[in-house]
C-alpha cells in the first residue's frame, strides 16, 4: 500500500520569508513518482512538479525548489521569498509505475499555506 | 490548449437521486482519472479509464461508475445519492501512452456536489 504523510496541517508565514513544507512517504514499488500540486481557493489543483524515483537531482524553479531524499522517503517543498499570491493548500502525491498502478494519484492530507502580508 | 473542463459546475441533489458528471480531457490526453475531495477524508481516487477501459478502481461502492467514450470524453454517475457524496469531484486528464511512464495529471475545476 502506498502512503503520504504530510505532518504540517497549517503554515502562517510572512510576506518573503521562506517556508518548506514536509512530505514523507511509503512504497514498496522500485519504480514510483512523486508530485506536488497547489489548490487555491479556486479549488483547481495546479501541477508544480513530477519527479521520478531514480532521479534525485533536486530542483529549482524561480522561487521553487524541491529536495527529493530517497533515504529519508521525503520530497520537501521549499518556497524562497514567499508572496500573498503562494497563499493556497499544498499537495503531495505519489504514483506507483505505470504496469502496478496506472495514473493513480496517492495524495497527503496537504497544507494550508497561509503568507501574510 | 484548452484545459481539462468539467460540467456542470455546481450541482444540488436530494438523497436517492442518482447524478452524471461529464469531463473533457486536454486534446490528445487519454488517460482520465476522477477524485472525490471532502474535508473528512481528502483526495481520494476513484477510477481511471484509458481506451474507453477502466484501468484502475479506487475503494469505492459500486454505486460510483464512470465510463470513458472513444473520443476520451468520460463520464461518473453515482446513483442512489448519500449526504456522504456530498464533495468536490475531479477529473483529470495525462498523456499516458501503454509501457510508458507516469506523466504528470492535469486537473478541471471540479463538479461541486451537494446532496441534501
Amino acid at each position: 500500500a502506498q502512503k503520504v504523510t504530510q505532518a504540517q496541517t497549517e503554515i502562517s508565514v510572512v510576506e518573503k520569508e521562506d517556508v518548506t513544507l514536509d512530505c514523507v512517504y511509503e512504497t514498496r514499488d522500485t519504480t514510483y513518482y512523486l508530485f506536488w500540486y497547489k489548490q487555491p481557493p479556486s479549488g483547481e489543483l495546479v501541477f508544480l512538479i513530477r519527479r521520478n524515483s531514480f532521479d534525485e537531482q533536486n530542483e529549482i524553479s524561480g522561487r521553487y525548489s524541491w529536495n527529493f531524499q530517497k533515504s529519508t522517503s521525503s520530497f520537501n517543498f521549499t518556497i524562497t521569498a514567499s508572496q500573498v499570491v503562494d497563499s493556497a493548500v499544498y499537495f503531495c502525491a505519489l504514483s506507483g509505475g505505470l504496469e502496478t498502478s496506472g495514473s493513480r494519484l496517492t495524495f497527503g492530507e496537504g497544507t494550508q499555506l497561509t503568507v501574510n502580508p | 490548449k484548452a484545459g481539462v473542463t468539467q460540467t456542470p459546475r455546481y450541482l444540488i441533489k436530494t438523497r436517492g437521486q442518482q447524478v452524471t458528471l461529464s469531463c473533457s480531457p486536454i486534446s490528445g490526453h487519454r488517460s482520465v482519472s476522477w477524485y472525490q475531495q471532502t474535508p473528512g477524508q481528502g483526495l481520494q481516487f476513484l477510477f481511471e479509464y484509458f481506451s474507453e477501459t477502466q484501468r484502475n478502481k479506487g475503494n469505492f461502492p459500486g454505486r460510483f461508475s464512470g465510463r470513458q467514450f472513444s473520443n476520451s470524453r468520460s463520464e461518473m454517475n453515482v446513483s442512489t445519492l448519500e449526504l456522504g457524496d456530498s464533495a468536490l469531484y475531479l477529473c483529470a486528464s495525462s498523456f499516458l501512452i501503454a509501457g510508458g511512464v507516469v506523466n504528470e495529471q492535469f486537473f478541471g475545476p471540479g463538479t461541486r456536489l451537494t446532496v441534501l
